[in-house]
Parts: C-alpha cells; structure tokens; sequence
C-alpha cells in the first residue's frame, strides 16, 4: 500500500513569498489533514477535510494560509505572504474510515522563509 | 494549544537498556496515543491506549494509562539504536478524535 506522498520535501523562500505544497492521501482515506511542526515542537493541527469539506479549520490563520482539496482526494497548502515564522515542517496526513484513530503520516515538506 | 507535555525532554541510553518516557495532560481524554518521528521514516503510529484501558503492549513497547493522575508512560525494553528518535504522545478529548501533539521526548539509543 502506498503511503501519503508529499511534495516538495524542501521549500526555501523569502518573506512575502507565495508558496504551494501538495498532498496525496492514501488511496480510499476519506480525511485528510495538514500539520504545522516548529523546530522542538509538536505537529499543530491547521485543517483537517472530510472528503472536500472542512471539518476543522480552527488553527489555520486564514488571513495567510488556505487549503482545498477538491474531488476529496489531493490537497494544496498554500501560504501567502509567508512570514519567518512561518518556518517549519508541514506535514500531510490521511486517515481511512474504519479507525479512524490512526492517522498515516506523509514525509513532510520542510519550509524555510529567509 | 499543546496539552501533553513529555517528561524527560531528552533520553540517551546504551543499547539494550530501558527506556521509559512520560506523558501528562490536562482534561479529560478519549484516548493517548504514542507517535515516534526519526528522519528516516518521518512520524509513525506507535500504539492507542483508550481511557478505560490501564495498560497495552505491542512487541517491545508497554504503554500505561493512569487517568486519575492524567498521565501515560511508555516502556521501550531491550533498546536498539534504531530506537533513535523523537517519541510524542497525543491525546483526543471532548468530543474530538483529533490528537493534540505535546512537544516530544528525543531519545538517543547509543550502539
């Protein structure tokens, strides 16, 4: 079974930059979810989608960041302008609809804002 | 906000030791899970321990459950160095399912 797939693995831009990362759950997980991790901290919830809706978006500072996830299958993260402290590993994760506890981790995508 | 805090931030050990890691947290939850992330293979579930559960073990790990003191304890026996990572605990409450991350304990296994 394939895993979640995440691209890019590194992404390095300036400040006030735009910058897109895209995620491809395991085949069949019907959520979806999207993960700020700080350096020294633990993953942060910004979204979580049930097929294409929104579930939870309680911690995605929407004034900057936006996610879609159309079909309910792939899923775009998008930050705009990026900030310093924006500088973190965004992880991409995928949960099926049996237990749905365990939630399947994508590699991740290591931003830095300069 | 990060409900669960890990205790010890850090752990370095020798091979074939045991390593115990502690986890803390503030209401009342659903469930704990334990995650470990190493570079090699990013975040990884380890094991689920309901709130009516006291302890569960899979293979080498032993994780326990002490609700009335709001905290869990994962055991790592007979440590390997590819043990070597961060190991997280993350607990859903309410009437959420979706786990909140404390800030992890980095255990280095040294071979």
């Amino acid at each position: 079974e394939a895993g979640v797939a995440q691209s890019p693995r590194y992404k390095i831009i300036e400040k006030r930059q735009s910058v897109a990362f895209w995620c491809n759950p395991i085949s069949g997980h019907a959520t979806l979810y999207w993960y700020q991790q700080i350096l020294g901290q633990g993953p942060k919830l910004l979204i979580q989608f049930q097929n294409n809706g929104v579930v939870d978006d309680s911690q995605l500072p929407k004034d900057r960041f936006s996610a879609e996830r159309l079909k309910g299958v792939d899923s775009t993260l998008k930050i705009q302008p990026a900030k310093l402290e924006d500088s973190a590993v965004y992880l991409c994760a995928s949960s099926g609809t049996g237990y749905v506890y365990e939630q399947y981790f994508g590699p991740g995508t290591r931003l830095t804002v300069t | 906000s990060q409900q669960g805090e890990e205790d010890p931030q850090a752990l370095s050990i020798q091979e074939g030791e045991n390593a115990t890691m502690n986890c803390s947290y503030k209401t009342s939850i659903n469930n704990l899970q334990w995650y470990r992330q190493n570079s090699g293979r990013g975040l990884v579930h380890l094991i689920l321990i309901r709130s009516n559960e006291r302890e569960k073990h899979s293979g080498r790990l032993r994780v326990t459950l002490d609700t009335s003191k709001k905290s869990s304890s994962l055991l790592i026996t007979a440590s390997r160095a590819a043990d070597t990572a961060s190991y997280f605990c993350a607990h859903a409450s309410g009437g959420s399912y979706i786990p909140t991350f404390g800030r992890g304990t980095s255990l280095i296994v040294h071979p």
